[in-house]
């Protein structure tokens, strides 16, 4: 396991709706970032927090925002669901924005938008 | 953000026999990762070879990098019916550590 914790870890939605996910990262890393994988693909960069600040987006629509928390937890928001958020979503926390190395994803929170 | 491309897109093969898959990359790199995902759960860091590094080792993993080609491959000897999963390459450069871009994978199924 790698200490990062998300929730919910599943979760059902209808159209037009709004989603916020969780995410605690682990302990002593201050660089999140977020990821989207939908079925039979890999995962997309969303964006990365570090240390309270976004620090880069992917491309990826402005109804997907996110937070980062001064315990370097963070949440993903998604507003006006589409059928097309359906997806398992990914956070991952790293040491250091500045620091090479491995990222440790959670487990993932698997979206359904019906 | 880099781009790795996994190559063959699927894999199968006979527990104890060996499994090579193969990334490519687009442009130069810091470092090359290799993730591996169990059926929809999350990535887990295989092993991370710097640009100046041509060779690692880790237990049954070995990966090597050809910055020339632009290329990287990942052995995994002996394999078990465990190992299978999806396998994914990133690649790293500038200051983007932490924005991974990952190709489709490849799906290795290893039969007991």
């Amino acid at each position: 396991e790698t200490g990062v914790t998300q929730s919910p870890t599943h979760l059902i939605k209808t159209r037009g709706q709004q989603v916020t996910l969780r995410c605690s990262s682990q302990s002593g890393h201050n660089t999140v970032s977020w990821y989207q994988q939908a079925l039979g693909q890999g995962p997309q960069f969303i964006f990365q927090y570090y240390r309270e600040e976004e620090n880069g987006r992917g491309n990826f629509p402005p109804r997907f925002s996110g937070l980062q928390f001064p315990n370097y937890s963070s949440e993903l928001n998604v507003n006006a669901l589409e059928l097309d958020d359906s997806a398992l979503y990914l956070c991952a926390s790293s040491l250091d924005l500045r620091e090479v190395g491995e990222l440790f994803f959670g487990e993932g929170s698997r979206l359904t938008v019906l | 953000s880099q781009q790795g491309e996994e190559d063959p897109q699927a894999l199968s093969i006979q527990e104890g026999e060996n499994a090579t898959m193969n990334c490519s990359y687009k442009t130069s790199i810091n470092n090359l990762q290799w993730y591996r995902q169990n059926s929809g759960r999350g990535l887990v860091h295989l092993i991370l070879i710097r640009s100046n590094e041509r060779e690692k080792h880790s237990g049954r993993l070995r990966v090597t990098l050809d910055t020339s080609k632009k290329s990287s491959s990942l052995l995994i000897t002996a394999s078990r019916a465990a190992d299978t999963a999806s396998y994914f390459c990133c690649s790293t450069g500038g200051t983007s550590y932490g924005k991974l871009t990952f190709g489709q994978g490849t799906i290795l199924t290893v039969h007991p």
